[in-house]
């Protein structure tokens, strides 16, 4: 089965650190650039970041620069957050998708076609 | 702030049409994609590019677009349809970073 499954979340204090991972099964994840997006409760979607296939390319939200650190390891299949420096608006559920990138004409499409279910990370003290 | 904007709210009266739009300067060079997401659960991929619908969308679900503005179109609107919908696109600082709207809560009535 195609799929997406994160884990890590939990509980920590502001100023601590936390280290999400997500397990891909079921596709060639080497194949593929990687992204986190959160959820703060109630809240819409942010993205978070993103690393390419080779871990050549990596991009963060300006939110998120500095403190959080993504990185794969296609070996094992997986895709990592490392969190730093957390603050209480880090609160969110986190979601591992898999992107996909094409380019048609003159104009780019890119989406997410495969989503995680979730894991909750609560910053409180 | 968001660099797409959406309404936030629409209601659709049961099969009927309801058009939701995503306005942002990114749409001039990125489609956008749309996703659905029902209360506890993970967004789910309806709308790619030009008009395309993954395997087990209905088709129901269209898409478009024209200039720096981008719309989900749901033809009859069922119960089920009954979410948040957001766009997505890169964002316009040429940097690669991601963006998303900040949803639009589609009430079936």
């Amino acid at each position: 089965e195609v799929q997406l499954v994160e884990s890590g979340g939990g509980l920590v204090k502001p100023g601590g650190s936390l280290r999400l991972s997500c397990a891909a099964s079921g596709f060639t994840f080497s194949s593929y650039s990687m992204n986190w997006v959160r959820q703060a409760p109630g809240k819409g979607l942010e993205w978070v970041s993103s690393i390419s296939s080779s871990s050549s390319y990596i991009n963060y939200a300006d939110s998120v620069k500095g403190r959080f650190t993504i990185s794969r390891d296609n070996a094992k299949n997986s895709l990592y957050l490392q969190m730093n420096s957390l603050r209480a608006e880090d609160t969110a559920v986190y979601y591992c998708a898999r992107e996909v990138e094409e380019q048609w004409l003159v104009i780019h499409c890119w989406y997410f076609d495969l989503w995680g279910r979730g894991t909750l990370v609560t910053v409180s003290s | 702030s968001s660099e797409l904007t959406q309404d936030p709210a629409v209601s659709v009266a049961l099969g009927q049409t309801v058009r939701i739009t995503c306005q942002g300067d990114s749409l001039r060079s990125y489609y956008a994609s749309w996703y659905q997401q029902k209360p506890g659960q993970a967004p789910v991929l309806v709308i790619y590019g030009k008009n395309n619908r993954p395997s087990g969308i209905p088709d129901r679900f269209s898409g478009s677009a024209s200039g720096n503005t981008a719309s989900l179109t749901i033809t009859g609107a069922q119960a089920e349809d009954e979410a948040d919908y957001y766009c997505n696109s890169r964002d316009s600082s040429g940097k690669h970073l991601g963006v998303f709207g900040a949803g639009t809560k589609v009430t079936v009535l």
